[in-house]
């Protein structure tokens, strides 16, 4: 089976940093992909990991541990426009066209 | 401009009635998804395609249909069958067979029964 595990919900202060975490138990791995939705709107792409490790892009970073079977994205100094809801998705079959499999996402609120 | 269009936006539909929701890309991406996100709930999936002529059940594919006659176009049917097709349905696509590559989202469309 496939499962796919994040916290409901997460409120953090703006300028703070953030962590969100996902944990995943798929048949097979072959990639972790990280969105952020606005309320009504498609997700967009934030990160992707395959390998062990963190990966950096601006405020954003994402972490992989395949041997855990989790991961976490890491907000640095919020904004108020990072409240959104965020989507953890897994690759789990071997063709790069297999498709995601996504969490339930977590609804970030940045407050004042 | 390359990109995913779904419509129409926002549909409602009578108990009992099919409907039918367009995707069209004009990137040339060989796979095409079909995913259903209801309130407060990630994406499951419904269908996809990664060729022309040929598409795949995926998670929630009951009371849903799909064709794939055009590399261009993946329409989603809901039909009677489906009880509770109130949702926000989006249409995805993805370049090629590299591992690493995201899917590519449409719009989304809202579907609503009255």
């Amino acid at each position: 089976g496939q499962n796919i595990d994040q916290p409901t919900e997460m409120t953090a202060t703006e300028g703070a940093i953030v962590q969100i975490n996902c944990t995943y138990q798929t048949s097979g791995f072959n990639g972790l992909f990280w969105y952020q939705q606005h309320a009504g709107e498609a997700p967009t792409f934030l990160s992707y990991n395959v390998l062990d490790g963190l990966e950096e892009k601006g405020r954003f970073s994402s972490f992989l541990s395949r041997s855990k079977g989790y991961s976490y994205l890491l907000l640095k100094e919020l904004q108020m426009k990072d409240s959104a809801s965020y989507l953890c998705a897994v690759r789990d079959g071997r063709s790069g066209n297999t498709p995601l499999v996504f969490g339930k996402g977590t609804r970030l609120s940045v407050i004042a | 401009d390359g990109g995913i269009t779904q419509s129409p936006k926002y549909l409602f539909r009578k108990e009992g009635q099919n409907v039918t929701l367009s995707c069209e890309q004009n990137l040339n991406h060989d796979a095409m998804y079909w995913y259903r996100q209801d309130p407060g709930q990630g994406l499951r999936l419904i269908y996809y395609s990664q060729i022309v002529n040929d598409f795949q059940k995926g998670d929630i594919a009951e009371g849903y249909s799909v064709s794939r006659e055009k590399k261009e176009s993946f329409p989603l049917t809901v039909t009677s069958a489906q009880k509770n097709p109130t949702a926000f349905y989006l249409c995805a696509s993805l370049p090629d067979r590299t591992v690493g590559n995201t899917i590519y989202f449409g719009e989304g469309s809202w579907l609503t029964v009255v």
